[in-house]
């Protein structure tokens, strides 16, 4: 069975930092580009960063570019999002997402992990 | 960015009625979009992927269709476990982007 498990999540205040782990298992983790989704109920669900299958490319969305750090250790099966300089609108579910197919899509997702920035 | 626009946010509807959800793209996408379902307290599943193919497990009751910037979702027959939210969402174009999506409750 495929399956993502991320942790890491918490409480952290404006300005600090966090580091989130996503734990993969089911599949070839090596051989499938990763990503990183949130979700609040403000923005609803936004795209976050792209790591291909290599760790060779990479891309961020506009609102984090800067500030977060995707990386992965396909010898662990385990893909990272280093967040710095943390704001309030980056509170959200953040969900560790496999891609699959030709496209390729969304598929599947983790569990999710709860991050929450606040004084 | 290509925006994302589904409709409408939310369709109460009963079980064994038939469910139409609509998104349409600000551009193009040719058929690179998706559906995703979202039960409370879950992660987003995909649902139909290119715009007209069920993903593995999916029940035949879910068809999708459209091309360009208008796109359909239909639940044929509604059962209890469709009740959720369902989010359009586009690969054609970098940044990806998902739409706001369509709460689909019980009437």
């Amino acid at each position: 069975e495929v399956q993502l498990v991320e942790s890491g999540g918490g409480l952290v205040q404006p300005g600090g930092s966090l580091r989130l782990s996503c734990e993969a298992s089911g599949f070839t983790f090596s051989a499938h580009s990763m990503n990183w989704v949130r979700q609040s109920p403000e923005k609803g669900l936004e795209w976050v960063a792209y790591i291909s299958d290599d760790g060779i490319h990479i891309f961020y969305g506009v609102s984090v570019k800067g500030r977060f750090t995707i990386s992965r250790d396909n010898a662990k099966n385990s893909l990272y999002l280093q967040m710095d300089s943390l704001r309030g609108e980056d509170t959200a579910v953040y969900y560790c997402v496999r891609d699959d197919g030709i496209t390729p899509w969304f598929d599947p997702w983790g569990q999710g992990t709860l991050v929450t920035v606040s004084s | 960015e290509i925006v994302l626009t589904q409709s409408p946010a939310t369709l109460s509807l009963s079980p064994g009625e038939r469910a139409t959800l609509s998104c349409r793209a600000s551009q193009s996408v040719d058929s690179h979009l998706a559906w995703y379902r979202q039960k409370p307290g879950q992660a987003p599943r995909l649902v139909i992927y290119d715009a007209s193919n069920r993903a593995t497990g999916i029940s035949a009751r879910f068809s999708g269709s459209g091309s360009g910037t208008d796109f359909t979702l239909t639940i044929s027959s509604l059962e209890p476990e469709d009740f959720a939210f369902y989010y359009c969402h586009q690969r054609s174009t970098w940044p990806p982007s998902f739409g706001p999506g369509t709460k689909l409750e019980l009437k």
